[in-house]
């Protein structure tokens, strides 16, 4: 079946530091592919996706580019800050029985020290 | 506009139990998730909705648990007898279909704690 493997965490980084969050994934076909985010004390919401191979997701200055030739999804950001502490995860929906299931991965905590 | 709704936000009973979660999606979302987390586990898909039927059942972890959706709207996750093991925190989503593109819209989940 589906799966989604991420790095584990926590990621502890000072601010202003680069980030990146490796994923990859096994999956039939063509899935699409999404990062969301869960803020300390909040439900998971949407951070960015991508739909097709060399598709590239951006938001608030993330950013994760679908490639297929090596099955990852790595997430990426130039400069962090407090405020993006936060655990994140990578998630997939692929077709599976005729039904476009979603997988995700456990999930990897990011910590951004002052 | 409203989100995702999950009650009771707690739920703490007692092994052998039955527990009932519900779900209120927002409204014209006509796809619907349960997901079970638990503590440094990722998301473990349960069960989606398409409408009112189930397409895949095959995430429920054992025939203690059910789901149902009624009128295409709110859902119900029922735990039978319920085990220590099931401790978790229970998330609900829902999209507008349920395409490959879709964006999922998470509740802020059910905190289940089985003594």
């Amino acid at each position: 079946g589906d799966s989604v493997t991420q790095m584990e965490g926590p990621v502890t980084l000072s601010e202003e530091a680069f980030l990146t969050i490796n994923c990859t994934y096994t999956a039939t076909g063509y899935p699409s592919l999404f990062w969301y985010v869960q803020y300390p004390g909040e439900g998971l919401q949407l951070l960015l996706k991508a739909t097709k191979a060399d598709d590239k997701g951006s938001n608030k200055g993330f950013e994760a580019t679908y490639r297929k030739e090596t099955t990852s999804f790595h997430l990426e950001k130039g400069s962090v800050q407090v405020s993006d502490s936060a655990v994140y995860f990578c998630a997939l929906r692929g077709l599976s029985g005729g039904s476009y299931i979603p997988t995700f991965g456990r999930g990897t905590s990011l910590i951004v020290h002052p | 506009g409203a989100g995702v709704s999950q009650s009771p936000s707690n739920k703490v009973t007692e092994k052998g139990k039955d527990v009932e979660l519900r779900c209120d999606p927002i409204s014209g979302h006509t796809a619907l998730y349960w997901y079970r987390q638990s503590l440094g586990q990722g998301l473990e898909f349960l069960i989606y909705f398409q409408g009112n039927s189930a397409p895949d059942k095959s995430g429920l972890p054992s025939d203690r648990f059910s789901a149902e959706r009624t009128g295409g709207s709110v859902s119900t996750l029922t735990i039978q007898r319920t085990q220590q093991e099931d401790s978790a925190v229970y998330l609900c989503a829902s999209s507008l279909g349920g395409s490959a593109q879709e964006t999922q819209y998470f509740g802020p989940g059910t905190r289940l704690l089985v003594l």
